[in-house]
Protein backbone atom coordinates (compact mmCIF):
# COMPACT_ATOMS: atom_id res chain seq x y z
CA UNK A 1 0.00 0.00 0.00
CA UNK A 2 1.27 3.34 -1.04
CA UNK A 3 1.44 6.28 1.86
CA UNK A 4 3.51 8.32 4.01
CA UNK A 5 4.69 6.55 7.82
CA UNK A 6 5.91 8.21 10.31
CA UNK A 7 8.38 7.16 13.50
CA UNK A 8 7.55 6.72 16.36
CA UNK A 9 4.50 7.53 17.08
CA UNK A 10 5.22 8.33 20.49
CA UNK A 11 8.31 10.68 21.43
CA UNK A 12 9.79 11.52 24.71
CA UNK A 13 12.80 13.79 25.06
CA UNK A 14 14.25 15.59 27.98
CA UNK A 15 15.27 19.06 27.88
CA UNK A 16 18.32 20.22 25.99
CA UNK A 17 18.28 17.30 23.54
CA UNK A 18 17.98 17.31 19.72
CA UNK A 19 15.58 14.47 18.68
CA UNK A 20 15.18 13.42 15.09
CA UNK A 21 11.51 12.78 13.79
CA UNK A 22 11.07 10.22 10.56
CA UNK A 23 9.16 10.73 7.61
CA UNK A 24 8.84 7.85 4.76
CA UNK A 25 6.64 8.08 1.46
CA UNK A 26 6.20 5.74 -1.14
CA UNK A 27 3.51 7.52 -3.34
CA UNK A 28 6.39 8.78 -5.48
CA UNK A 29 5.84 12.20 -4.83
CA UNK A 30 8.34 15.52 -4.92
CA UNK A 31 7.49 17.91 -2.28
CA UNK A 32 7.54 17.12 1.32
CA UNK A 33 6.39 18.74 4.02
CA UNK A 34 6.52 19.13 8.00
CA UNK A 35 3.75 20.94 9.99
CA UNK A 36 3.23 21.08 13.72
CA UNK A 37 -0.27 21.01 15.74
CA UNK A 38 -0.96 22.59 18.82
CA UNK A 39 -4.45 22.58 19.85
CA UNK A 40 -6.29 26.01 19.09
CA UNK A 41 -3.50 26.82 16.15
CA UNK A 42 -4.37 24.63 13.69
CA UNK A 43 -1.25 23.52 11.44
CA UNK A 44 1.80 25.56 11.20
CA UNK A 45 4.26 24.44 8.43
CA UNK A 46 7.98 24.41 9.83
CA UNK A 47 9.81 23.41 6.37
CA UNK A 48 9.31 22.01 2.83
CA UNK A 49 10.97 20.49 -0.09
CA UNK A 50 10.19 20.64 -3.78
CA UNK A 51 13.20 18.43 -4.69
CA UNK A 52 15.65 16.19 -3.80
CA UNK A 53 18.95 18.14 -1.83
CA UNK A 54 16.67 21.36 -1.54
CA UNK A 55 14.18 22.77 1.38
CA UNK A 56 12.97 25.84 2.24
CA UNK A 57 11.95 26.92 5.47
CA UNK A 58 7.92 27.67 6.46
CA UNK A 59 6.63 30.05 9.33
CA UNK A 60 7.76 28.31 12.27
CA UNK A 61 11.63 27.26 10.96
CA UNK A 62 13.25 28.57 14.07
CA UNK A 63 15.33 25.38 16.37
CA UNK A 64 14.53 22.52 13.60
CA UNK A 65 16.10 21.37 10.90
CA UNK A 66 15.70 18.79 7.83
CA UNK A 67 17.53 17.19 5.19
CA UNK A 68 16.24 15.82 1.86
CA UNK A 69 18.71 13.27 0.46
CA UNK A 70 16.34 10.72 -0.74
CA UNK A 71 13.22 11.62 -2.43
CA UNK A 72 11.27 9.20 0.03
CA UNK A 73 12.91 11.04 3.31
CA UNK A 74 12.54 13.65 5.00
CA UNK A 75 13.48 13.28 8.49
CA UNK A 76 13.08 16.70 10.67
CA UNK A 77 15.49 17.30 13.95
CA UNK A 78 14.14 19.40 16.47
CA UNK A 79 17.07 21.03 17.90
CA UNK A 80 17.53 22.24 21.93
CA UNK A 81 17.21 25.97 20.54
CA UNK A 82 13.41 25.11 19.52
CA UNK A 83 11.83 26.53 23.18
CA UNK A 84 8.40 24.65 23.14
CA UNK A 85 8.45 21.41 21.31
CA UNK A 86 6.21 19.61 22.78
CA UNK A 87 3.48 19.24 19.75
CA UNK A 88 1.82 16.95 17.69
CA UNK A 89 4.20 16.56 14.38
CA UNK A 90 2.51 15.86 10.99
CA UNK A 91 4.31 14.88 7.84
CA UNK A 92 2.83 15.50 4.22
CA UNK A 93 3.54 15.09 0.74
CA UNK A 94 2.49 16.14 -2.28
CA UNK A 95 2.82 15.87 -6.36
CA UNK A 96 4.24 19.46 -8.05
CA UNK A 97 0.85 20.13 -9.39
CA UNK A 98 -0.81 22.46 -6.68
CA UNK A 99 -4.42 20.94 -7.42
CA UNK A 100 -3.03 17.39 -6.10
CA UNK A 101 -4.30 16.10 -2.64
CA UNK A 102 -1.39 16.47 -0.37
CA UNK A 103 -1.15 13.00 2.50
CA UNK A 104 -0.43 13.39 5.67
CA UNK A 105 1.30 10.93 7.53
CA UNK A 106 -0.63 9.47 11.25
CA UNK A 107 1.82 11.58 13.36
CA UNK A 108 4.06 11.56 16.07
CA UNK A 109 3.64 13.28 19.37
CA UNK A 110 6.61 14.55 21.38
CA UNK A 111 6.95 15.48 24.45
CA UNK A 112 9.53 17.21 26.12
CA UNK A 113 10.03 16.10 30.22
CA UNK B 1 1.95 36.93 6.06
CA UNK B 2 -1.04 35.53 5.23
CA UNK B 3 -3.56 34.21 7.30
CA UNK B 4 -6.97 31.98 6.56
CA UNK B 5 -9.64 32.71 8.89
CA UNK B 6 -11.61 29.94 10.08
CA UNK B 7 -14.57 30.23 11.87
CA UNK B 8 -16.39 28.74 14.26
CA UNK B 9 -13.57 27.26 16.45
CA UNK B 10 -15.94 24.70 17.54
CA UNK B 11 -19.37 23.56 16.65
CA UNK B 12 -22.12 20.99 18.21
CA UNK B 13 -25.63 20.35 16.67
CA UNK B 14 -27.28 17.71 16.64
CA UNK B 15 -27.95 14.10 14.40
CA UNK B 16 -29.54 15.59 11.56
CA UNK B 17 -28.38 18.62 11.64
CA UNK B 18 -26.48 20.94 9.22
CA UNK B 19 -23.08 22.15 10.14
CA UNK B 20 -21.57 25.08 8.48
CA UNK B 21 -17.89 25.95 8.64
CA UNK B 22 -16.35 29.48 6.97
CA UNK B 23 -12.91 30.24 6.02
CA UNK B 24 -12.02 33.73 4.64
CA UNK B 25 -8.57 34.43 2.81
CA UNK B 26 -6.33 37.01 1.87
CA UNK B 27 -4.79 36.25 -1.37
CA UNK B 28 -4.24 32.98 -3.43
CA UNK B 29 -1.87 31.82 -6.03
CA UNK B 30 -4.25 28.86 -7.25
CA UNK B 31 -8.15 29.05 -6.59
CA UNK B 32 -7.82 25.55 -5.11
CA UNK B 33 -9.59 25.16 -1.92
CA UNK B 34 -9.41 22.00 -0.04
CA UNK B 35 -10.91 20.60 3.09
CA UNK B 36 -9.14 18.28 5.46
CA UNK B 37 -11.14 16.37 7.79
CA UNK B 38 -8.65 15.34 11.48
CA UNK B 39 -9.33 12.38 14.12
CA UNK B 40 -8.15 12.49 17.37
CA UNK B 41 -4.42 11.34 17.32
CA UNK B 42 -4.37 11.21 13.26
CA UNK B 43 -3.48 12.77 10.49
CA UNK B 44 -5.28 15.34 8.47
CA UNK B 45 -7.34 13.26 5.42
CA UNK B 46 -8.59 15.14 1.88
CA UNK B 47 -12.51 15.54 2.40
CA UNK B 48 -13.59 17.52 0.22
CA UNK B 49 -11.91 20.10 -2.65
CA UNK B 50 -12.85 22.96 -5.00
CA UNK B 51 -11.75 24.66 -7.81
CA UNK B 52 -12.64 28.30 -8.86
CA UNK B 53 -14.49 27.17 -12.73
CA UNK B 54 -17.93 26.22 -9.57
CA UNK B 55 -19.60 28.06 -6.95
CA UNK B 56 -20.34 24.87 -5.58
CA UNK B 57 -19.20 21.04 -4.96
CA UNK B 58 -21.25 18.41 -3.50
CA UNK B 59 -19.53 15.05 -2.28
CA UNK B 60 -22.01 12.94 -0.40
CA UNK B 61 -23.29 14.94 1.89
CA UNK B 62 -20.50 17.75 2.34
CA UNK B 63 -20.84 20.64 0.02
CA UNK B 64 -18.51 23.30 -0.55
CA UNK B 65 -19.37 27.07 -1.53
CA UNK B 66 -17.01 29.66 -2.67
CA UNK B 67 -17.51 32.96 -3.07
CA UNK B 68 -14.54 34.18 -5.29
CA UNK B 69 -15.61 38.43 -5.18
CA UNK B 70 -15.43 37.90 -1.29
CA UNK B 71 -12.76 36.05 -0.89
CA UNK B 72 -14.92 33.15 1.31
CA UNK B 73 -15.60 29.51 0.88
CA UNK B 74 -17.73 27.11 3.20
CA UNK B 75 -18.27 23.88 4.31
CA UNK B 76 -21.66 22.52 4.66
CA UNK B 77 -22.41 18.65 6.53
CA UNK B 78 -26.01 17.41 5.52
CA UNK B 79 -27.26 14.93 7.48
CA UNK B 80 -24.21 15.07 10.03
CA UNK B 81 -24.06 11.70 11.94
CA UNK B 82 -21.80 11.11 15.38
CA UNK B 83 -18.89 9.93 13.06
CA UNK B 84 -18.38 12.99 11.71
CA UNK B 85 -17.28 14.57 14.60
CA UNK B 86 -13.45 15.49 14.02
CA UNK B 87 -11.54 18.62 13.63
CA UNK B 88 -11.85 20.34 10.03
CA UNK B 89 -9.39 22.15 8.16
CA UNK B 90 -9.85 24.63 5.66
CA UNK B 91 -6.77 25.80 3.45
CA UNK B 92 -6.01 27.90 0.37
CA UNK B 93 -2.76 28.15 -1.26
CA UNK B 94 -0.55 30.94 -2.00
CA UNK B 95 1.96 29.63 -3.76
CA UNK B 96 2.94 26.72 -5.70
CA UNK B 97 3.89 24.34 -3.17
CA UNK B 98 2.40 25.38 -0.05
CA UNK B 99 -1.12 25.62 2.02
CA UNK B 100 -1.88 28.50 4.39
CA UNK B 101 -4.50 26.51 7.07
CA UNK B 102 -7.39 27.50 9.29
CA UNK B 103 -7.09 27.34 12.48
CA UNK B 104 -9.45 24.21 12.69
CA UNK B 105 -13.41 23.89 13.82
CA UNK B 106 -13.87 21.03 16.11
CA UNK B 107 -17.66 19.55 15.18
CA UNK B 108 -19.07 17.35 17.66
CA UNK B 109 -22.44 15.94 16.58
CA UNK B 110 -25.01 14.84 19.27
CA UNK B 111 -26.66 11.63 18.67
Amino acid sequence: DGGITQSPKYLFRKEGQNVTLSCEQNLNHDAMYWYRQDPGQGLRLIYYSQIVNDFQKGDIAEGYSVSREKKESFPLTVTSAQKNPTAFYLCASRKGDPYNEQFFGPGTRLTVL
Amino acid sequence: QQQVKQSPQSLIVQKGGIPIINCAYENTAFDYFPWYQQFPGKGPALLIAIRPDVSEKKEGRFTISFNKSAKQFSLHIMDSQPGDSATYFCAAPPGTYKYIFGTGTRLKVLA
